[in-house]
């Protein structure tokens, strides 16, 4: 396991269709974060989970927005009609939580959201 | 909530040293990181202080004041693959992360 995966790395899609983003974190962190980046801007925390359990999310995720994480392992994150505003850098990063030396949080690639 | 205040650019030369400060106001605090991220790349962890004083990793270090709500991040012997990002992130007790709007480096050679 070389790390977190992000699928897929680029989307461009029409305002008011519906997309899906996948996450796999590394394999035994039970911590899962799912974060939004525009330009020049800091991540913003959206939702995480603690194994498939999500334990909280932001005010950023309005109801178009729903993440699920069924087993414990991969994530998803879907928006339903998308906006142009939705347009950014969706990041996941995963950590080990509870027992971690450091619990830093380690982060994939990305899925870059185009919308039209 | 938090205020995470952090320089937007900063440039320097090759071989030459740079600090990014970054203030912060928080309730909870549980940690600061700093983070390099490459434009279009993921942010990637570069170090971590809990305690007041320096930590140092090699040519990066960084150092904590829990009470001034301060820390920076030194960067020495700069190298053009130096220039980056550079975001500062305050953890509370809740393990989330909060980052600052981050600070470009850019390294001229």
């Amino acid at each position: 396991d070389t790390g977190v995966s992000q699928d897929p790395r680029h989307k461009i899609t029409k305002r008011g269709q519906n997309v899906t983003f996948r996450c796999d974190p590394i394999s035994e962190h039970n911590r899962l974060y799912w974060y939004r980046q525009t330009l020049g801007q800091g991540p913003e925390f959206l939702t995480y989970f603690q194994n498939e359990a999500q334990l909280e999310k932001s005010r950023l995720l309005s109801d178009r927005f729903s993440a699920e994480r069924p087993k414990g392992s991969f994530s998803t994150l879907e928006i339903q009609r998308t906006e142009q505003g939705d347009s950014a850098m969706y990041l996941c990063a995963s950590s080990l939580g509870v027992g971690g030396a450091n619990n830093e949080q380690f982060f994939g690639p990305g899925t870059r959201l185009t919308v039209l | 909530g938090q205020n995470i205040d952090q320089p937007t650019e900063m440039t320097a030369t090759e071989g030459a040293i740079v600090q990014i400060n970054c203030t912060y106001q928080t309730s909870g605090f549980n940690g600061l990181f700093w983070y390099q991220q490459h434009a279009g790349e993921a942010p990637t962890f570069l170090s971590y202080n809990v305690l007041d004083g320096l930590e140092e990793k090699g040519r990066f270090s960084s150092f904590l004041s829990r009470s001034k709500g301060y820390s920076y991040l030194l960067l020495k012997e700069l190298q053009m693959k130096d220039s980056a990002s550079y975001l500062c992130a305050v953890r509370r007790d809740d393990y989330k992360l909060s980052f600052g709007a981050g600070t470009t480096v850019t390294v001229r050679a």
